[in-house]
């Protein structure tokens, strides 16, 4: 069936680091590719998404890119802030009941 | 103005009690989910409803029963509550599936974090 690896956590990183969280995919067909974040207490969110081949997503200064030939969707960032600590997950979504599969989750802390 | 919400946000009960929860959106969606996050934080699928139809039911114990009496609500009710349920539940809801691709994003509710002594 299909599944998404994340890296493990947690990571820990200065604030104006780079970062960068791998992410890869099993699937049959073309999944479309998402990163949630969750801060502490709340539900998840949409970070970013991309749908095909090639796609890059962004937002927040996040990025990430669907690559098809290494079946992955790396989310980047070029200088993290405080406020980006959270979880994050990447996920692959079915295109005939729209499920979500989740990565394991991989948590993030920016320290001043 | 809440999109998905979620009542109770907290639970906390003893072994072999039934409880519910409840799961509203405003969204105007046609597609509700339930998914478990695990005390490590995985998330793992439970349930779909789409217009109030039955549309995913993954390998959950059968004293889980959602229930959708329109398609803007999704309940849960857990019958016989054991200490491996203890867990944060979140709704979800979407545009609706039929006829659409995967690529459409979903929005979470707060979650429901369900303890069982």
């Amino acid at each position: 069936g299909n599944s998404v690896t994340q890296m493990e956590g947690p990571v820990t990183l200065s604030e104006e680091a780079f970062l960068t969280i791998n992410c890869t995919y099993t699937a049959t067909g073309y999944p479309s590719l998402f990163w949630y974040v969750q801060y502490p207490g709340e539900g998840l969110q949409l970070l970013l998404k991309a749908t095909k081949a090639d796609d890059k997503g962004s937002n927040k200064g996040f990025e990430a890119t669907y690559r098809k030939e290494t079946t992955s969707f790396h989310l980047e960032k070029g200088s993290v802030q405080v406020s980006d600590s959270a979880v994050y997950f990447c996920a692959s979504s079915s295109s005939n009941t729209g499920k979500l599969i989740f990565g394991q989750g991989t948590t993030l802390q920016v320290k001043p | 103005d809440t999109a998905v919400s979620q009542t109770p946000k907290y639970l906390v009960t003893q072994m072999g009690n039934d409880k519910s929860i409840k799961c509203e959106q405003n969204l105007g969606h046609d597609t509700m989910y339930w998914y478990k996050q695990d005390s490590k934080k995985f998330l793992k699928i439970m349930f779909s409803y789409n217009n109030k139809e039955l549309i995913i039911n993954e390998t959950v114990p059968n004293r889980f029963s959602p229930k959708s009496p329109d398609k803007a609500h999704l309940n849960l009710h857990i019958n016989s509550l054991e200490l491996g349920d203890s867990a944060v539940y979140f709704c979800a809801s979407r545009v609706n599936v039929n006829g659409t691709s995967g690529s459409r994003e979903q929005f979470f509710g707060p979650g429901t974090r369900l303890t069982v002594l």
